[in-house]
C-alpha cells in the first residue's frame, strides 16, 4: 500500500533557527514527489516537484531534496511569515497521496 | 485571478440532509478533484474527474457522489449526511501536463450535527 509519513508533526522554531522537515514514502513506481504550504483557512499552496533522487529545488528560504525513500524540506534562516503547514504529496496515476502534514511555527 | 471557486464556504447539516458542494474553476484544467481534511489525517481524495463527463472513485469516496457535465465544474454531493462527513472539503484541479501541480479551493467547512 501506497503510505506518505511525515515528522515531526509540529516544529516550533526561534527567527533565523534553521531545521529539516521529513516525507518519507512507499510507493511502487515513484511519479514525482510533491511539496506544498498550507496556511490556517486556506488551500494548499503548490511549492516543489521533484522526480528523481539527487534532485534539489530552491525556493527563497527553502530547500527541497529528494532520496529514493524521503524527502527533506530545509529551512534556513526562516522568518514569522515562514509559520504554515508543509505537506508533502505523491503521485499514483492521476493522483496525488498527501502525508498529515508538519506544522511550522517561527516565533520572532 | 478567480482560480478555484468553492461555494459555500461553511455549512451545518442535520444527520440525514442532503447538500452539494459546488467547485468552479476558470483555468480551463482537465483534471478536477475532491479532497477532504480532518485533524492528524491529511489530505484524502474523495472522487476526481480526468475530464468533462467522467468521474472516478479515490480514497474514501463511500457516501459522496459527484458530476462533471461542464468542464469547469465539479460538484461533490452528500445524500444523507452523516456526523463521520463532518470536514473541510477542498475541490482541486490541475492541467493535463502537470498533475503534480494542484490549485486548491480555499475550502468548504462542513459539520453534521
Amino acid at each position: 500500500e501506497d503510505q506518505v509519513t511525515q515528522s515531526p508533526e509540529a516544529l516550533r522554531l526561534q527567527e533565523g533557527e534553521s531545521s529539516s522537515l521529513n516525507c518519507s514514502y512507499t510507493v511502487s513506481g515513484l511519479r514525482g514527489l510533491f511539496w506544498y504550504r498550507q496556511d490556517p483557512g486556506k488551500g494548499p499552496e503548490f511549492l516543489f516537484t521533484l522526480y528523481s533522487a539527487g534532485e534539489e529545488k530552491e525556493k527563497e528560504r527553502l530547500k527541497a531534496t529528494l532520496t529514493k525513500k524521503e524527502s527533506f524540506l530545509h529551512i534556513t534562516a526562516p522568518k514569522p511569515e515562514d509559520s504554515a503547514t508543509y505537506l508533502c504529496a505523491v503521485r499514483v496515476d492521476y493522483k496525488l497521496s498527501f502525508g498529515a502534514g508538519t506544522t511550522v511555527t517561527v516565533r520572532a | 485571478n478567480a482560480g478555484v471557486t468553492q461555494t459555500p464556504k461553511f455549512r451545518v447539516l442535520k444527520t440525514g440532509q442532503s447538500m452539494t458542494l459546488l467547485c468552479a474553476q476558470d483555468m480551463n484544467h482537465e483534471y478536477m478533484y475532491w479532497y477532504r481534511q480532518d485533524p492528524g489525517m491529511g489530505l484524502r481524495l474523495i472522487h476526481y474527474s480526468v475530464g468533462e463527463g467522467t468521474t472516478a472513485k479515490g480514497e474514501v469516496p463511500d457516501g459522496y457522489n459527484v458530476s462533471r457535465l461542464k468542464k469547469q465544474n465539479f460538484l461533490l454531493g452528500l445524500e444523507s449526511a452523516a456526523p463521520s462527513q463532518t470536514s473541510v472539503y477542498f475541490c482541486a484541479s490541475s492541467d493535463r501536463e502537470s498533475t503534480g501541480e494542484l490549485f486548491f479551493g480555499e475550502g468548504s467547512r462542513l459539520t453534521v450535527l
